[in-house]
């Protein structure tokens, strides 16, 4: 069990740029979950795949963001039209439908939107 | 608007002593809770969950819940400087979602 991985970790960009990042989760998870997360505040839900199926966005989740789980493994988020305001830590979390919410984060992506 | 409250803190404790982490929610509902720490500058890492009600402990950890007061607290005992982050509160809103309070800080004096 290699835990939940994010690339990049660390992101810079100049506002009105695409950013894409991707998350592997834990091989043997079905469910897998976005949140973003500035400073002071907890994790805030953005989206969560089971399997290869988007189940649910949040209305914090502008027509700007998209993010895909092709086969039912790997995630990739995909910011477009970047602003300032998107600046934050970008985590993912996967975990296992039987498994009563155990929720693992990855080590997060911090995006920097200049 | 379902909730998860806790203070924010900071919440100063002396090395040695048993520091303790409170948090609320709203919905009734409620079956899964979740005690994460996270480092500065780190992602969350689960320490502890709990489903029913009465104490759990792990080490030097102790989860306790209380569903009919909707209150879920976390005891670290013996305190030391490597628990100075952030403890976050998280509770199940439904079978496939959890949400997350903001977090108490927790400094451990030396």
């Amino acid at each position: 069990d290699t835990g939940v991985s994010q690339d990049p970790r660390h992101k810079i960009t100049k506002r009105g740029q695409n950013v894409t990042f991707r998350c592997d989760p834990i091989s043997e998870h079905n469910r897998l979950y976005w949140y973003r997360q500035t400073l002071g505040q907890g994790p805030e839900f953005l989206t969560y795949f089971q399997n290869e199926a988007q189940l649910e966005k949040s209305r914090l989740l502008s027509d700007r963001f998209s993010a895909e789980r092709p086969k039912g493994s790997f995630s990739t988020l995909e910011i477009q039209r970047t602003e300032q305001g998107d600046s934050a830590m970008y985590l993912c979390a996967s975990s296992y439908s039987q498994g009563r919410e155990t929720q693992y984060f990855g080590p997060g992506t911090r995006l920097l939107v200049l | 608007q379902k909730e998860v409250e806790q203070n924010s803190g900071p919440l100063s404790v002396p090395e040695g002593a048993i520091a303790s982490l409170n948090c609320t929610y709203s919905d009734r509902v409620s079956q899964s809770f979740f005690w994460y720490r996270q480092y500065s500058g780190k992602s969350p890492e689960l320490i502890m969950s709990i489903y029913s009600n009465g104490d759990k402990e792990d080490g030097r950890f102790t989860a306790q819940l209380n569903k009919a007061s909707q209150y879920v607290s976390l005891l670290i005992r013996d305190s030391q400087p490597s628990d100075s982050a952030t403890y976050l509160c998280a509770v199940n809103v439904r079978d496939d979602k959890i949400i997350f309070g903001k977090g108490t800080r927790l400094h451990i004096l030396p």
